[in-house]
């Protein structure tokens, strides 16, 4: 079965500093992947996903994530952290095998700090 | 597109009564998903359908919980009898076709819902 793992559930950074938010994914099949961010009192919006065709993905707002397969991750990375960038941020995994249904991680917090 | 439509927004109701959520998914979509998310439990994926036929409902938690979805633009979640556990923010999303996997999905607000 799919699953995904995101280590820590809160990070705090600095405003200005890089951004490192970990997801590692388990899956018997090729994996597609995807990152949403979630602002407080909103629903998740799609940040960037992963199918196959890069393994360095581009999102929106400067945000990228780049698939290692030998490490079974798929971290979300921004250069310069800024104040409109704390949200809630959910890794997620799709498959054919569960017909398209997203299994998502525990979430990770951002919090950007003055 | 006013991309997916949830209704209440807030809804605020007494233990044991009937609680209706409403979504409407983004037009041309076939796929239409319910998640509850809460603080202990996270993000759960209750029931979702393709062409308005369900397909997994195993996150349902209980015969309390119940889904339909008439039409392909129309959705419901009930809740009868409502419990105090219930309380927690229900999202409704929308997909272009699960059968490709790459699809992202397209989420509503939320009904953040609380029962007393």
């Amino acid at each position: 079965a799919q699953s995904v793992t995101q280590l820590g559930s809160h990070v705090s950074v600095s405003e200005g500093a890089l951004v490192l938010l970990r997801c590692n994914y388990s899956s018997s099949v090729p994996p597609y992947l995807f990152w949403y961010v979630q602002y407080p009192n909103q629903g998740l919006q799609l940040l960037l996903k992963y199918t196959s065709a890069a393994t360095l993905v581009k999102g929106i707002n400067d945000f990228e994530a780049e698939f290692k397969k030998s490490e079974t991750s798929f971290h979300l990375t921004k250069p310069s952290a800024h104040m409109s960038d704390a949200a809630e941020y959910f890794c997620a995994v799709s498959d054919l095998k569960q017909g398209g249904k997203l299994i998502f991680g525990q979430g990770t917090e951002l919090s950007v700090k003055p | 597109d006013a991309g997916v439509i949830q209704s209440p927004r807030h809804e605020v109701t007494e233990m044991g009564q009937e609680v209706t959520l409403r979504c409407k998914p983004i037009s041309g979509h076939n796929s239409l998903f319910w998640y509850r998310q809460t603080m202990m439990r996270g993000l759960e994926l209750l029931i979702y359908f393709n062409n308005n036929v369900p397909i997994d409902d195993s996150g349902m938690p209980e015969d309390r919980f119940s889904a339909k979805m008439p039409n392909a633009s129309f959705s419901t979640l009930k809740i009868q009898p409502s419990e105090p556990r219930d309380s927690a923010v229900y999202f409704c999303a929308s997909s272009p076709d699960t059968t490709s996997s790459y699809n992202e999905q397209f989420f509503g607000p939320g009904t953040r819902l609380t029962v007393l």
